[in-house]
């Protein structure tokens, strides 16, 4: 079974430039989910697709951050612009339901530094 | 609110030695407790959940943890370590909240494991 793809792996950037991260799920996983990682610190939810509706956006910084996950399947995260704190690994992860039980299974991440 | 706690954000052991690491938290409704490891360069990976039943749960590569509610613990454990086990480990919470299921996780231990 193949597992969560994401793209690019490494990005860098200017500030107040755009840039967008694509996201693949495992194949037949309803629940999507972005998660911001700064070095140092624990995931932190973005914001998390069932299907191509939105659950749950509410840490989605949202005047800077878009998301959309069209057809339900795969997914991109945007952000335009950017800002030197937006520096961090964004995770990508799938589930096949969305109940506080399922595991989650993460892509290995897309490293952005914005300078 | 929910939130976790994990002490020590580095722990260094010898190889063979006892692996502990610890991790508290907060939840207004039982709640749901995964560990989670994050080998470098990589995504997550599920070491071990809790949901209900048993306390003691056992987990891929040796590791278990114990579900303590009178002590809001879940501490993560390996008789014996090995250099394979050096990565950062995460410690998570999921419950239902107003917003629906959501995920918390903590800020990570780095696990070393001299030789």
């Amino acid at each position: 079974e193949a597992g969560v793809a994401q793209s690019p792996r490494y990005k860098i950037i200017e500030k107040r430039q755009s840039v967008a991260f694509w996201c693949n799920p495992i194949s037949g996983h309803a629940t999507l989910y972005w998660y911001q990682q700064i070095l140092g610190q624990g995931p932190k939810l973005l914001i998390q697709f069932q299907n191509n509706g939105v659950v749950d956006d509410s840490q989605l910084p949202k005047d800077r951050f878009s998301a959309e996950r069209l057809k339900g399947v795969d997914s991109t995260l945007k952000i335009q612009p950017a800002k030197l704190e937006d520096s961090a690994v964004y995770l990508c992860a799938s589930s096949s339901l969305a109940g506080s039980t399922d595991t989650q299974y993460f892509g290995p991440g897309t490293r952005l530094t914005v300078l | 609110a929910q939130s976790v706690t994990q002490l020590g954000s580095h722990v260094s052991v010898s190889e063979g030695a006892l692996v502990l690491l610890r991790c508290n938290y907060s939840s207004s409704v039982p709640p749901y407790l995964f560990w989670y490891v994050q080998y470098p360069n990589q995504g997550l990976q599920l070491l071990l959940k809790y949901t209900t039943g048993a306390t003691l749960v056992k987990g891929i590569n040796g590791f278990e943890a114990e579900f303590k509610k009178s002590e809001t613990s879940f501490h993560l454990t390996k008789p014996s370590a090995h250099m394979s086990d050096a990565a950062e480990y995460f410690c998570a919470v999921s419950d239902r909240g107003t917003g629906g299921f959501k995920t918390i996780f903590g800020a990570g231990t780095r696990l070393f494991v001299k030789a």
